[in-house]
This record gives structure tokens, C-alpha cells and sequence, in this order.
């Protein structure tokens, strides 16, 4: 069955810490993967990654991909309360049948203590 | 603001009724995606259309029920409900059809409530 695993469910650090969030994944016809980050309401997106070993970056923010292992980690660097949201990470497969085309992990929580 | 806006923000209604929930995505995308979020299920992708047309499928029950719209907006029907329907349904839109990888704006949600 094709699912994608984040890891840690949650994590509490302090301001200026930097964090590595985890996603695992195991899916018929991988196609990319996103992050998405969620705070109060609606998930708003960070990055796409379809290519094995290129890093995205955005201000504090990184990810990257590895296609081989099937996994990818979102780091975030000198961490701000701002931070504080969950981290859901995305799978879109190119649809096999027509089915379950977009998994999304159950999230990463994080809380950034000021 | 993404672009994306759903209708209504709270809905609240009793068992075995049928709502309907609207989306309208940014100006110019042409994909529309349901997503149902609960708490004990997380981010489950429902059903997307693309130009009128749908292109997938996911969890989604039969007695859910989605639609595109010539104009492009969308509506996602739920009839029979159930107490466990009670959720935060999202919409999302994308500039792209589903043969090319893209990001996705999500609308700020619908949260349902069945008593």
C-alpha cells in the first residue's frame, strides 16, 4: 500500500535552533514531492521536488530530495516563533488508475519556544 | 490569501441531510482539488477535475459527489451524513492539468460539523 511517513510527529525547540524534519515515502509512479506548511488554517506550499539531489532553498528554509533512499527532509535554520505551524509533507503520484493520485503524510507539529 | 475561496466558512447540519460546498480557484487555474481534513485522518485527497473533466480520484465515498463548472468553479455534494463527515474540507487549484508535477493554493477551508 503507498504511504508516506513523516517523522517526528512533533517537535519543541528553541528560538535559533535549527530543526530537520523527515518524509519517507513508498509509492507506485513517484512523480514529485511537497512540503507544505500549515498554521492555523489552510496548508500553504514551500516547495515542489522531482529531481533527486537538488536542493530548494527558500530564505531559512531547505529541502531536499532522494529518490534512491525515498526520502526527503525539510531543514529549517535559525528557527523563529513564526516557525511554529505543522509541516505536512505530499507525494503526487501520476495517477495509476485514477487512484489516490496526492498522500499526504500525517504532519510534523512544531513548536518553537521563544 | 491564495486566490482560492470557499463557501460557506462553517456549516453545521444534522445527520442524514446532503450540503453542498463551493470553490472558486485563482484566476486562471484550471485544476481543482477536493481534500477532506479530520483530525484522526489527516490530509486525504478526495477527487480533482481539470477543465470540466475529472482526471482523479481518491477516498472519496459514493455518497460524495464533485463537480467542475464552465466558469471553472467547483462544488463537492455530501449527502446521507454521517457523524464522521465532520471535518475541514479544502479546495485547491493549480495552473496545470495532471500530467505535469504542480503546486497547489489551497482555499481556507469549510469546516463541517454534523450533529
Amino acid at each position: 500500500e503507498d504511504k508516506v511517513v513523516q517523522s517526528p510527529l512533533s517537535l519543541v525547540v528553541h528560538e535559533g535552533d535549527t530543526v530537520t524534519l523527515n518524509c519517507s515515502y513508498e509509492v507506485t509512479n513517484f512523480r514529485s514531492l511537497l512540503w507544505y506548511k500549515q498554521e492555523k488554517k489552510a496548508p500553504t506550499f514551500l516547495f515542489m521536488l522531482t529531481s533527486s539531489g537538488i536542493e530548494k532553498k527558500s530564505g531559512r528554509l531547505s529541502s531536499i530530495l532522494d529518490k534512491k533512499e525515498l526520502f526527503s527532509i525539510l531543514n529549517i535554520t535559525a528557527t523563529q516563533t513564526g516557525d511554529s505551524a505543522v509541516y505536512l509533507c505530499a507525494v503526487d503520484r501520476g495517477a495509476v488508475n485514477r487512484d489516490d493520485k496526492i498522500i499526504f503524510g500525517k504532519g510534523t507539529r512544531l513548536h518553537i519556544l521563544p | 490569501d491564495s486566490g482560492v475561496t470557499q463557501t460557506p466558512k462553517h456549516l453545521i447540519t444534522a445527520t442524514g441531510q446532503r450540503v453542498t460546498l463551493r470553490c472558486s480557484p485563482r484566476s486562471g487555474d484550471l485544476s481543482v482539488y477536493w481534500y477532506q481534513q479530520s483530525l484522526d485522518q489527516g490530509l486525504q485527497f478526495l477527487i480533482q477535475y481539470y477543465n470540466g473533466e475529472e482526471r482523479a480520484k481518491g477516498n472519496i465515498l459514493e455518497r460524495f459527489s464533485a463537480q467542475q463548472f464552465p466558469d471553472l468553479h467547483s462544488e463537492l455534494n455530501l449527502s446521507s451524513l454521517e457523524l464522521g463527515d465532520s471535518a475541514l474540507y479544502f479546495c485547491a487549484s493549480s495552473p496545470w492539468g495532471p500530467t505535469i508535477p504542480n503546486e497547489q493554493f489551497f482555499g481556507p477551508g469549510t469546516r463541517l460539523t454534523v450533529l
